[in-house]
């Protein structure tokens, strides 16, 4: 199973861009990349995914790097609800499982 | 509202003691999954469906069992119930295995 590298933690202070690195340098050609978040107390929730192609929605962005071993989640302005865990998965192509690592713990500060 | 459904919220047992979580989704989904997470390793898959009456192994299924006799209800039974499935438990819904999934509020279980 390929697996996703994040550091374990990042802080931004409100209403400032994050970027949210992950490194998958051994995704194959058609895994996608998911991310997720749990806040805190609560399930993993969707944010975003994409294959090739950067990704936008009402949540945040998605920039794919042109070889797809990396890739990275945007939050344009981060807001104290932003604060999560954020998970970069890899939907394996084959079996289409979501294969979590332990993600990135995002703090997000007043 | 859509939601997935888990019950209990919290669940503390003794070693031995059958027990039941059961899990339902309100969106007509086709495939639910369990997942435990634990400190350091992340959400691993336990057992997963298809659709009704099928259900497949995860990465983790020793010690557990699920049913999935109606599309809503997606229930896992440990029937004999050890410390090391002290966990953190989640259910998760989605349209097909391809799709976005939609995760419960989580069921935090204590086996002493």
């Amino acid at each position: 199973d390929a697996k996703t590298t994040q550091p374990n933690s990042m802080e931004s202070n409100e209403e400032e861009p994050v970027h949210l690195p992950c490194n998958h340098s051994t995704i194959s050609g058609t895994d996608y990349i998911h991310w997720y978040r749990q806040l805190p107390s609560q399930g993993p929730e969707y944010v975003i995914h994409g294959l090739t192609s950067n990704v936008n929605n009402r949540m945040a962005s998605l920039a794919i790097a042109e070889d797809r071993k990396s890739s990275t989640l945007i939050l344009h302005r981060a807001t104290l609800r932003d604060a999560a865990v954020y998970y970069c998965i890899l939907r394996d192509a084959a079996t289409d499982k979501l294969i979590f690592g332990t993600g990135t713990r995002l703090q997000v500060f007043p | 509202e859509a939601q997935v459904t888990q019950n209990p919220r919290y669940l503390i047992t003794v070693t031995g003691k059958k027990l039941t979580v059961t899990c339902s989704q309100n969106m007509n989904h086709e495939y639910m999954s369990w997942y435990r997470q634990d400190p350091g390793l992340g959400l691993r898959q336990i057992y997963y469906s298809m659709n009704v009456e099928v259900t497949d192994k995860g990465d983790v299924p020793e010690g557990y069992k699920v049913s999935r006799k109606e599309k809503r209800n997606f229930p896992l039974i440990l029937e004999s119930p050890s410390p090391n499935q002290t966990s953190l438990y989640f259910c998760a819904s989605s349209w097909s295995s391809k799709n976005i999934q939609y995760f419960g509020a989580g069921t935090r279980l204590s086996v002493l």
